[in-house]
Formats: C-alpha cells, structure tokens, sequence
C-alpha cells in the first residue's frame, strides 16, 4: 500500500534552470497538496489542486512557479529560473474526497531541492 | 501575531517523563486540528487528529479548547524514539480550501 510518493528526492540546480518536481498522491486520494519548507522554518501552504484544477493557489508566489495536477499522472510542481532562496524542501501531500473531516493529509519524502 | 504559536522548545526530558505541549491559534473558524511529529530531515508525519472532546491513543493524549483556541498534547511515558519535533497544525477556516497552517514546531529530545 504505497504512501505518496515523490521524486526526485534530491535535486540540484543553477540559478536561471527549471526544476520539476513529481508527486504522485495516495491510491484513492484525488486532492493534492503542496507546501515548502525553509531552513530553520515551518512548513508554509502553496497550492491545493484535484485532477485537472486549481483549487486554492493563495500560497504561491506571484511569479515562476506554477502546478498542475492532469487527468492522468502526478502532479507537478514547475518552478523556472530558479534563485537561491528557492532551495527549500518541497513536500507534496494528499487526501481522499473530503465527504468526512476532518481534513487528515499524509506526506510524502519530500524533494530538497538545492539552487547553487 | 503568528497564526499558530508554540514553544519551540527544545524540551529535555529523561526517559519516562511525561511531557506536555501547548499550541494556540489565531483563527477561530478553523475547524481541524491536528498534530503531526517531524523527524530531522523527513517529512511530517500525522500522529493524530484532534477533537472537542479531547482523545487519547497510547500514551498521547490530545486536547482541544475552541473558547481559548488552544491545542494541547500530552505524551506519557516518554521514549528514546519519541524525540522529534512535534507541529501543531490547524486549518485554515472555512470554504473549499483544505490549507493547513502550520506552527513552528516544538523539539522534543528524550535522554536516556
């Protein structure tokens, strides 16, 4: 029974690249979440999105970063031209259809991602 | 004001001790609560809801006073392996949105 999943776990860019990063939710969960994690920080909201949409984006930065979650596949999480202060820890997690409460999410890894 | 508030501890205490965690909360239409515990490096994980009526499992025990917005866990017992930081979480309110609002965590480190 395989948890969420997320890859790569690790990943190293220049500034000026684009990193993508995967995850794939639960078996039977259809809602994903994205938060990052500064160093030394909590964990902050990005972006919640069910199959094909964008539910709640309010945590994403304006600019270079963008989500999607297709009909089929994971979901990804796109950030281009990456700076330094975007090397954080990046956790995806997912929930089943929401019909009960209260709203339990369960993490994957996590991808740490490291701008030099 | 921080949106959820706790100790950041750490918290030392010797195996077998009984520890306790305080978490308040800003935002009284929040209506989930949760604790999850974060190892060093890895990603959160959920160690229980939390509910009105306060709720127990093993050695933990969780409270909730909506008047006050506060959010308490006690863990009795403590072990080695309970060493951790502990994140209060909460949602965010109302609407379609299942956003989690996290706290800064408590380190919990259990000496043998």
């Amino acid at each position: 029974n395989a948890g969420v999943m997320q890859n790569p776990r690790h990943l190293v860019r220049r500034r000026g690249q684009e990193a993508r990063l995967r995850c794939s939710p639960m078996k039977g969960h259809s809602h994903v979440y994205w938060y990052r994690q500064l160093p030394e920080e909590g964990l902050k909201f990005m972006v919640y999105l069910q199959k094909e949409n964008i539910i709640d984006e309010s945590g994403m930065p304006k600019e270079r970063f963008s989500a999607e979650f297709p009909k089929e596949g994971p979901s990804i999480l796109r950030i281009q031209q990456v700076v330094r202060g975007d090397s954080a820890a990046y956790f995806c997690a997912s929930s089943p259809k929401t019909s009960g409460s209260p709203y339990e999410q369960y993490f994957g890894p996590g991808t740490r991602l490291t701008v030099t | 004001r921080k949106e959820v508030e706790q100790d950041p501890g750490p918290f030392n205490v010797p195996e077998g001790a009984t520890v306790a965690f305080n978490c308040t909360y800003s935002n009284s239409a929040s209506q989930s609560f949760f604790w999850y515990r974060q190892d060093c490096r890895k990603e959160p994980k959920l160690l229980m809801s939390v509910y009105s009526s306060g709720n127990e499992d093993g050695r933990f025990t969780a409270q909730l006073n909506r008047a006050s917005q506060y959010i308490s866990l006690l863990i009795r017992d403590s072990k080695l392996s309970d060493s951790a930081t502990y994140l209060c979480v909460v949602t965010e309110g109302g609407g379609a949105t299942n956003k989690l609002i996290f706290g800064t965590g408590t380190l919990l480190a259990v000496q043998p």
